[in-house]
């Protein structure tokens, strides 16, 4: 069935710098993988998401790109700020389980001001 | 700002109690997803329906958990008996015609001691 595994499980950066957390999938038939940003005590929430008609989506300062033949993807963020602190989390549709999402462990990002 | 509500947020109960949390998804999503979150395992989902119809509950321990549909408002998911193991946040979210975007509630911290 689809794995989805995540890199890194933690990441640290200054504000202002920019974080990349990178997602790579198992099933080729995927073919929506959306991104979550859980912060501490409280629910995941969609923050972008992308298809595999298209390579990379932006939206301000977050944007996702998409290999479909390597089967990765990753989270750009740019001029980073002490709230974006929180676990990320990445995730593929897998059509060959049923339409389930499958999800990434998460990194967590810490952004320090 | 329609959202996916659940209650209780917390709950405390003793080893072999019933528990029952409840879900009331997004007005009009038609697709409904459980989902449990611990450190260890990440984010699993347990079941999800369509239209009020099971589709998936693969990874949910039939022996002691079970998940209903009674109406298109209300979601439920049951632990019965329930077991300390059974300890983490579960999130019911929502989602509208296919699986893909879905919007998370603000989940049922269970503790089982």
């Amino acid at each position: 069935g689809e794995n989805v595994e995540q890199h890194p499980s933690t990441l640290s950066v200054q504000e202002g710098d920019s974080a990349v957390i990178k997602c790579t999938y198992s099933d080729s038939a995927s073919n929506y993988f959306p991104w979550y940003k859980q912060e501490l005590g409280k629910r995941p929430q969609l923050i972008i998401d992308i298809r595999s008609n298209v390579g990379e989506k932006k939206d301000q300062r977050i944007a996702v790109t998409l290999n479909k033949t390597a089967k990765h993807f990753s989270l750009h963020i740019t001029e980073t700020q002490p709230e974006d602190s929180a676990v990320y989390f990445c995730a593929a549709l897998s059509y060959n389980q049923g339409g389930k999402l499958i999800f990434g462990q998460g990194t967590e990002l810490s952004v320090k001001p | 700002d329609a959202r996916v509500t659940q209650t209780p947020r917390h709950k405390v109960t003793e080893m072999g109690q019933e528990v029952t949390m409840r879900c009331q998804p997004i007005l009009g999503h038609n697709t409904v997803f459980w989902y449990r979150q611990t450190m260890m395992q990440g984010l699993e989902l347990l079941a999800y329906f369509r239209n009020r119809a099971p589709l998936d509950d693969s990874g949910m321990p039939k022996d002691r958990f079970s998940a209903e549909m009674p109406d298109a408002t209300l979601a439920t998911l049951k632990i019965q008996p329930s077991e300390p193991r059974d300890s983490a946040v579960y999130f019911c979210a929502s989602g509208l015609g296919s699986v893909d975007e879905q919007y998370f509630g603000p989940g049922t911290r269970l503790t089982v001691t």
